[in-house]
């Protein structure tokens, strides 16, 4: 059975780092691309980026190149999603999401609070 | 990148009705790599229909996908009170993927 589970939540101050992970079991983690996808509160889904496992290929969306670091640790089955400074604005649901055919299977989401 | 239009934004049915959801693309959907999910509160998103048209695994005949190129509609026939939620279409034939802002079906 395919499986993403995700990272606790966090609440953090503005300018602080994060790195939340989602590891991934019940399938060969190097052969399908896994990636994260944002909700704003009350808002709808939108497209962070996603990465290739079996050779690190990454790709983001517009509004989030050089704003987070996605990346992946395949011994361990592992994608992460990173900040270096964040932002009140960004407060949200991550999820992470296995690509197939569209997202076949989701993480629970993990709540990242950013407050002061 | 590739914009999705989703309308109406809010749809008002009653249990058994049909829902009819559209789902525009700015640009033409690549081998019409057209997704639908339907979220509820406090849920992740659940994959529906995949390649416009197909239903994926678990997923009621009750839901159907259709279109091509441009224009995708997702129909649920028979409504019943477990399906009414926020409804999404993503493209993955470009990148970079994106979503619609989604139709949300409510209880008339």
């Amino acid at each position: 059975e395919v499986q993403l589970v995700q990272s606790g939540a966090e609440v953090k101050k503005p300018g602080e780092s994060l790195k939340i992970s989602c590891k991934a079991s019940g399938y060969r983690f190097t052969n399908d691309w896994i990636g994260w996808v944002r909700q704003m509160p009350g808002k709808g889904l939108e497209w962070m980026g996603i990465i290739y496992p079996g050779d690190s290929s990454t790709r983001y969306g517009p509004s989030f190149q050089g704003q987070v670091t996605i990346s992946a640790d395949k011994s361990i089955s592992t994608a992460y999603l990173q900040w270096s400074s964040l932002k009140a604005s960004d407060t949200a649901i991550y999820y992470c999401a296995r690509y197939t055919y569209g997202i076949d299977y989701w993480g629970p989401g993990t709540l990242v609070t950013v407050s002061s | 990148e590739t914009v999705l239009t989703q309308s109406p934004g809010t749809l008002s049915l009653s249990p058994g009705e049909r829902a009819t959801l559209s789902c525009r693309a700015s640009q033409s959907v690549s081998s019409n790599n057209l997704a639908w999910y339907q979220q509820k509160p406090g849920q992740a998103p659940r994959l529906l229909i995949y390649g416009a048209a197909s239903r994926a695994t678990g997923i009621p005949e009750r839901f159907s996908g259709s279109g091509s190129g441009t224009d995708f509609t997702l129909t649920i026939n028979r409504l019943e009170a477990e399906d009414f939620a926020v409804y999404y279409c993503q493209q993955y034939g470009t990148l970079p993927y994106t979503f619609g802002q989604g139709t949300k079906l409510e209880i008339k």
